[in-house]
């Protein structure tokens, strides 16, 4: 079983949805990460999380500490968010464990 | 803004070649990483390294080496290149603390 599960894989949504991603992980860490990877393949950090819930913009990301379990949350889903929502753990000592990604296409 | 450069974005190597990746990140960010991505799979950790001449082997080292001999830059070595290292690369700064990574914007490697 990997470190850490995102679900779901994959994702299509019509522009405007409410669109949730979650992450599950099942090892002690210092701080969770939400990422971003567009076509090309370059990543951008959305979030860095180790409690409670950040916002930014249409973007939403939560963690649950004692259940190990994160979302992310995007507010009216527009095209451009389309690309791979990937989490990422940290261990501590700078081991990042990755989740495999759920590739999100939004349509017009 | 942090800005990661990687040298290229595409490279098509032969096999038993000895191939370079190249990194620098501007905000004199004292670890960095190489990461492969596959698909199907997270992305793996080859090498770390946490200051100038310091480096930590990662989950996958084998067949890779790295030098940084600069705070700046650091590099990663392919020795001799087989098809099954054909993947994206990405390379990664932090300063560490409560700061997020930095990515660059890969390197899609393909051996042939």
């Amino acid at each position: 079983k990997n470190e850490v599960e995102q679900s779901p894989q994959n994702l299509t949504a019509q522009e405007g949805e409410f669109i949730t991603i979650n992450c599950s992980y099942s090892v002690g860490i210092s701080a969770l990460h939400w990422l971003q990877q567009h076509p090309g393949g370059g990543i951008v950090s959305l979030f860095m999380l180790s409690s409670g819930k950040k916002k930014h913009g249409r973007l939403i990301a939560t963690i649950n500490i004692q259940e190990k379990h994160s979302s992310l949350h995007i507010t009216a889903s527009h095209p451009r968010d389309s690309a791979v929502y990937i989490c990422a753990v940290d261990k501590g000592t700078y081991k990042y464990i990755f989740g495999t990604g759920t590739r999100l296409k939004v349509l017009a | 803004d942090v800005k990661v450069t990687q040298s290229s974005r595409y490279l098509v190597k032969r096999t038993g070649e000895k191939v370079f990746l190249e990194c620098v990140q501007d905000m004199d960010h004292e670890n960095m990483f190489w990461y492969r991505q596959d698909p199907g799979l997270g992305l793996r950790l080859i090498y770390f390294s946490y200051d100038v001449k310091m480096k930590e082997k990662g989950d996958i080292p084998e067949g890779y080496s790295v030098s940084r001999e600069k705070k700046e830059r650091f590099s990663l070595i392919l020795e001799s290149a087989s098809t099954n290292q054909t993947s994206m690369y990405l390379c990664a700064s932090t300063p560490g603390g409560d700061s997020p990574l930095h990515f660059g914007n890969g390197t899609r490697l393909t051996v042939t």
